[in-house]
């Protein structure tokens, strides 16, 4: 089974922080991406990548840039967390194939004191 | 841009009643639909999908899914509620026609049923 690890459940910063959140597949996927999770809001996607130093703008992602220098990781950073960026982070990959779903990861829940 | 409505918070039903959840969509092209669920502090696990073909598509725990096209509709449905069907809901969209492989959720529908 494809495996998404995400390195961290639960996560306390403070306000300034840079804080950087991991993810990691092992199938060999082209594409990546980062959503957040809020009550009532669903997941709205920060970013995507859909090759190795590749990245794309999601629907929100000011606040936040990404890092993938490998297949396999692809990284979310907080520049500067603030408490507004309080949520649950979910990672997920999928092949090009663009019929197949994503696989998840287990999410980091994110704290900024 | 592609995305997906689904108009209840939350849904009740009592064990061994059937169970619909509701999704709606919007895309530019065809869509490619997909539902979700996820257990109290988990990441969403895949449990079915429509690409192509038969209307009615079964997947995981038995759940199945219509997709109507002139309503532009993707309801979930299960014939008879489990306690352990209690959880968040997803319906996602994905654009056949767009190059980029993003997909777009709901906001999710919390299922609770009673014993």
């Amino acid at each position: 089974d494809v495996k998404v690890t995400q390195s961290s459940r639960y996560l306390v910063k403070r306000t300034g922080e840079k804080v950087f959140l991991e993810c990691v597949q092992d199938m060999d996927h082209e594409n990546m991406f980062w959503y957040r999770q809020d009550p009532g809001l669903g997941l709205r996607l920060i970013y995507f990548s859909y090759d190795v130093k590749m990245k794309e703008k999601g629907d929100i992602p000011e606040g936040y840039s990404v890092s993938r220098e490998k297949k396999e990781r692809f990284s979310l950073i907080l520049e500067s967390a603030s408490t507004n960026q309080t949520s649950m982070y979910l990672c997920a990959s999928s092949p090009n194939w663009v019929a197949r779903g994503y696989t998840f990861g287990s999410g980091t829940r994110l704290t900024v004191v | 841009a592609q995305s997906v409505a689904q108009p209840e918070d939350q849904v009740n039903v009592a064990e061994g009643n059937p169970l619909t959840v509701k999704c709606t969509y919007s895309v530019s092209g065809n869509p490619y639909l997909f539902w979700y669920v996820q257990y109290p502090n988990r990441g969403l696990q895949f449990l079915l999908k429509y690409i192509t073909g038969d209307n009615l598509v079964k997947g995981s725990y038995g759940f199945e899914a219509e997709f109507n096209k002139s309503q532009t509709s993707f309801h979930l449905k299960k014939p008879s509620a489990l306690v352990s069907d209690s959880a968040l809901y997803f319906c996602a969209v994905r654009d056949r026609n767009r190059n980029n492989n993003d997909m777009r959720f709901g906001a999710g529908t919390r299922l609770t049923v009673k014993p």
